[in-house]
């Protein structure tokens, strides 16, 4: 099946300064992925839609300026958690959907888990 | 819009014992619905999928159907194994690329 990496899988930084987590495509190509954040004990939260050479799409609440996205390629999509804060502290998670076959079905990357001191 | 509900957890299950996951949604038009599986330390995995109503997905001796009547999708396993234990989400998507909807999760426990 199709497989979505993430890098790094876990990173912890000092407040104030900035993070980029990287989430792949292996073996496919991925017009769009998403990008969800995961609080304990509590469900996915979708915080963004990126698309390939274009901007992304944020939710409602979620600040572009903070979490900034780039998705440079169809196999590549980037967040960056800008001047970091304690709250920025969570797991995060992207998703792709495969193009050329099933768009019905996501394929989760890992995750990420960011502690920000 | 589109919401998707599940039983709360955690549930706690001796092995062999029989399982439900409630899931129940509320969608424009007619979703896809998913139950994702979350075991520790992993990353979501796709446990089975339903595309319209009536449709059965299954995997793992897991099943679900689509029951459009009853807007559910309820999860279920005639006997359960210790490495069952996991996050069970519930999810819906509508047509085309659009992110998934997830429901809260469901910590299912099997103990020996």
């Amino acid at each position: 099946g199709a497989v979505v990496s993430q890098h790094p899988s876990r990173v912890i930084c000092k407040s104030g300064t900035s993070v980029k987590i990287e989430c792949r495509s292996l073996d496919f190509q991925a017009t769009t992925m998403f990008w969800y954040r995961q609080f304990p004990k509590k469900s996915l939260m979708l915080m963004a839609t990126s698309n390939e050479g274009s901007k992304a799409t944020y939710e409602q609440g979620v600040e572009k300026d903070k979490f900034l996205i780039n998705h440079a390629s169809l196999t590549l999509s980037t967040l960056t958690v800008t001047s970091a804060h304690p709250e920025d502290s969570s797991f995060y998670i992207c998703s792709a959907t495969d193009d050329r076959t099933d768009t019905d079905t996501q394929y989760f990357g890992p995750g990420t888990r960011l502690t920000v001191l | 819009g589109n919401s998707v509900t599940q039983m709360e957890g955690p549930v706690t299950l001796s092995e062999e014992a029989f399982l439900t996951i409630n899931c129940t949604y509320t969608a424009t038009g007619y979703p896809s619905l998913f139950w994702y599986v979350q075991y520790p330390g992993e990353g979501l995995q796709l446990l089975l999928k339903a595309t319209k109503a009536d449709d059965k997905g299954s995997n793992k001796g897991f099943e679900a159907t689509y029951r459009k009547e009853t807007t559910s999708f309820h999860l279920e396993k005639g006997s359960v194994q210790v490495s069952d234990s996991a996050v069970y989400f519930c999810a819906l998507r509508n047509s085309g690329n659009t992110p998934l909807v997830f429901g809260k999760g469901t910590r299912l426990s099997v103990i020996a």
